[in-house]
């Protein structure tokens, strides 16, 4: 079965500074992809990367990006220059069946963010 | 483009009272979605649509909880009768398979459901 754990409740950051919030996962599936979601106070999700498990390359969304470690089966997020409004919950999830587009997400508990100014 | 519309935005009820939830997804949207995301936790998977059938409902509590999309296009998620451990937020998600790699899941505003 898949599943997503995500060890930090709780992170802060020094604004400006980067910050890693880690990921690992389970999965039997060869075919699969990883997702990163922030999820401010108002509770809507904002997809902010997404990373496929025969990509070679690791993914990079503007200040986001994907720290891929296929081996270790880990997929951690790394943002840079972090923002006062970077301040949220962040979960990481995966979805089985890279190609088949319409399979569930299976989310990690989150990892509370909080940038300190 | 419209996004995931849900409603009501927020929900208070005692135990054992009814309770229904609407969503309308991204138009065009096949596949639609319900999580649950209790505080605390990440969203868990209620159950999952395409087009007006079920694809998979094997988390659902089928003696309390109940969904439709009788024509495809919104849905309501029931609960009838809620207990103390429904309250959680209510997502639903929809997206569009094909349309690439990614099929990036796009998700409403949530229903905050609080049982007293």
């Amino acid at each position: 079965a898949q599943k997503i754990t995500q060890t930090q409740p709780g992170m802060f950051v020094q604004e400006k500074e980067a910050v890693t919030l880690d990921c690992t996962y389970d999965t039997s599936d060869p075919s699969y992809g990883l997702f990163w979601y922030k999820q401010p106070s108002s509770g809507e999700m904002i997809f902010l990367i997404y990373q496929g498990s025969y990509d070679q390359q690791n993914a990079t969304e503007g200040r986001y990006s994907l720290n891929f470690q296929k081996a270790r089966k880990s997929a951690n997020l790394v943002i840079s220059a972090s923002q006062l409004g970077d301040s949220a919950m962040y979960f990481c999830a995966m979805r089985e069946g890279v190609n088949s587009g319409n399979t569930p997400l299976v989310f990690g508990k989150g990892t509370r963010l909080s940038v300190i100014a | 483009e419209a996004g995931v519309a849900q409603s009501p935005r927020y929900k208070i009820i005692e135990k054992r009272q009814s309770v229904a939830f609407w969503c309308n997804p991204i138009s065009g949207h096949a596949t639609l979605y319900w999580y649950q995301q209790i505080l605390g936790q990440g969203p868990k998977l209620l159950i999952q649509f395409q087009n007006n059938g079920v694809v998979d409902d094997s988390q659902l509590p089928k003696d309390r909880f109940s969904a439709e999309r009788l024509k495809g296009v919104d849905s309501t998620l029931k609960i009838q009768p809620a207990k103390l451990e429904d309250s959680a937020v209510y997502l639903c998600a929809s997206n569009a398979p094909g349309t690439g790699v990614i099929n990036e899941q796009f998700f409403g505003p949530g229903t905050r459901l609080t049982v007293l």
